[in-house]
């Protein structure tokens, strides 16, 4: 089975300073997408960045990029410019394709993020 | 575009009475996602259809839960009888299921707080 894993349960970063956020997975599959999930306080889940294993440049959205490291299973979330609204639990998820199997998103137990002014 | 709506957004209710909790996907989307989320157990997929029909309902915890998605446009998940257990954030997700990831992207609505006294 599919696991997700977010070894930091809490992250704190300067307003305007950069932070990473770790995910490891674990899948025998080579095909395979993975996301970063935003949860605010409102408990909204806001997709932040995704990426297709397939492809092997890094997924970038503004101000949000990752590292993806296929052969590792390491997919982290880099956060530049941190602004106060980045605050927020953030998840790292894993599926499968469609037609692949099961395509429900297996999340990791999230790391919370603190921005401070 | 209106996103995913889900109702109520908050429910409390008494030990063994019945809950359905509502779910209206985007407009043209395929795919349905019932999620769970707890502190204990995190995200956890309950239930998923597409094109209407239940693919994947391994998380449905026991015969207490039952959801049913009768047109394209509408779901629901039932609870009977309801336990203080049961008490969590139920997400309503959706996607247009293709081989594409820009577009098989899960959207997820502002969930249900759901309260068992």
């Amino acid at each position: 089975a599919q696991t997700v894993t977010q070894s930091q349960p809490e992250m704190s970063v300067q307003e305007a300073e950069t932070v990473t956020l770790s995910c490891t997975y674990d899948t025998s599959e080579s095909d395979y997408y993975l996301f970063w999930y935003k949860q605010p306080p409102s408990r909204q889940m806001i997709l932040v960045i995704r990426q297709e294993a397939y492809k092997q440049q890094n997924a970038t959205e503004n101000r949000f990029s990752v590292n993806f490291q296929k052969a590792a299973k390491s997919f982290s979330l880099k956060i530049s410019d941190s602004q106060l609204g980045d605050a927020a639990m953030y998840f790292c998820a894993y599926r499968l394709p469609h037609g692949g199997g099961s395509e429900k998103l297996v999340f990791g137990k999230g790391t919370k993020l603190t921005v401070n002014p | 575009d209106a996103g995913v709506i889900q109702s109520p957004r908050h429910e409390v209710t008494e030990m063994g009475q019945e809950v359905t909790l509502r779910c209206k996907p985007i407009s043209g989307h395929n795919s349905l996602f019932w999620y769970r989320q707890t502190m204990m157990r995190g995200l956890e997929l309950l239930i998923y259809f597409n094109n209407n029909v239940p693919i994947d309902d391994s998380g449905m915890p026991e015969d207490r839960f039952s959801a049913k998605m009768p047109n394209a446009s509408f779901s629901t998940l039932k609870i009977q009888p309801s336990e203080p257990r049961d008490s969590a954030v139920y997400f309503c997700a959706s996607s247009f299921a293709s081989r594409r990831a820009s577009t098989d992207t899960q959207y997820f609505g502002p969930g249900t707080r759901l309260t068992v006294l």
